[in-house]
Formats: C-alpha cells, structure tokens, sequence
C-alpha cells in the first residue's frame, strides 16, 4: 500500500451535477496530481497542486478544479458533469523530503455519470 | 506531441517464462520513467523506475532498459507468475514550468497461464 487514500470509492452522479473527490497524500509528502483514466486508457494528467496552490494545469476545462490544504490533503471538485466525465479518478502524492520524483497513487474513485 | 505508446496490447505467457513488455516515449527531454502495474479496480502501482544517466536497472524479478537513441524502454520480469498479470504501464516525466506530470500510454495486457 502506498499510503495515498482517496475517498468515496464509488461514485454515481447524473448530468449537470457536482462531484467532489478526496485524497490524502502519503506522510511526507507535499504535492498532489490528479489524473483521469477512462476504461481501457491509461491516466491522463488533469492538474498538480503544491503549497496549496495549482502549479500545473492539463487538458481539461475549468469546470475541473480543486483545492489543496495545509495538511497537504486535495479535493478535485467536477462542474456540470457530462457523461464523458465517467472514469476512473487517481490521485498521486510526491514531493517533499520523503517524496522525491516518484508519483505514488491511491486506489482510486470510480465515476459514473448517467 | 506528447505520447507514450506501447507497441504490444496484450502479451500471453506461460508461468516460469520471461515476459517483455515494451515502450516508446516521444519526449527527449524526459529524464525520469516509471513502470506501473495496475490491477483490476485499484490504482497504479509503483514497480521500478530508471533516471536518463542509466540504461538499465534491476528489481527483485524485474529489470527496465531504456534506451535514449531510439526512445525505447522495456520492463523484463523473470519467472513471471499469475500474480504478475495485470496492465502495465510505462510513464515519462515531463517537466513544465515548475511543475512535474506523468504522460502514460494505454498500457500492455500482460496474461500469465499455469
């Protein structure tokens, strides 16, 4: 296990709602990375968080946004669901003294927007 | 444009043989890689990674290659075994701005048989 959690495990939503996900980064670690991973793809990068700030931006629109805490905790919160927005949402911790390069991820939510 | 590809989608092998999973990168620039596995309903998982002052490196049963000429890494795993079966997935690093992601590819089926 990695020590990344992420919460609710499972999620179903319906068009034009608002989602927010939850991560907890691993100890030691300051950086936060969410990514999207439709069936059968490999995870897309949607943003980076650092210092509670977002550092790094994707491919995705601003109806995806999030926040990051002191205690280096993030949300991903989703506007306007659209039913493209059913994935499989990962986040990744690193950084910091324990962290360096490598990306360590939670297990996931599971999206399903009918 | 920015890409990380696997030439193989599924790879079949028998229990006790090698496997050889490979990976085209398209970023000169990229100075970190990491292989992933990934099990059904759960999130990446970190296996061995490899900086661009190496060409290889070695795990307990799995060693990366990577070579920067062609931009080409491959991930062996020796004896593999049915718990080896999963989707891998190789990433590069791409460093933007201050900021660090992940670009992966669509990741290599990899179905060990007794």
């Amino acid at each position: 296990e990695t020590g990344v959690t992420q919460s609710p495990t499972h999620l179903i939503k319906t068009r034009g709602q608002q989602v927010t996900l939850r991560c907890s980064s691993q100890s030691g670690h300051n950086t936060v990375s969410w990514y999207q991973q439709a069936l059968g793809q490999g995870p897309q990068f949607i943003f980076q968080y650092y210092r509670e700030e977002e550092n790094g931006r994707g491919n995705f629109p601003p109806r995806f946004s999030g926040l990051q805490f002191p205690n280096y905790s993030s949300e991903l919160n989703v506007n306007a669901l659209e039913l493209d927005d059913s994935a499989l949402y990962l986040c990744a911790s690193t950084g910091g003294l324990a962290g360096g390069d490598t990306q360590y991820f939670g297990p996931g939510t599971r999206l399903t927007v009918l | 444009g920015e890409s990380v590809g696997l030439h193989l989608p599924t790879l079949s092998v028998q229990e006790g043989d090698n496997s050889i999973i490979n990976c085209a990168y398209s970023n000169s620039a990229s100075d970190y890689f990491i292989w992933y596995k990934q099990e059904s309903g759960k999130g990446p998982q970190f296996i061995i990674d490899i900086r661009s002052n190496m060409d290889k490196r070695q795990g307990q049963r799995v060693t990366v290659l990577l070579n920067k000429t062609v931009k080409h890494l491959s991930l062996q795993i020796a004896a593999t075994q049915p718990g080896d079966s999963a989707v891998y997935f190789c990433a590069e690093t791409l460093r933007s701005g201050g900021y660090n992601k992940l670009i992966f590819g669509a990741g290599t089926r990899l179905a060990v048989h007794p």
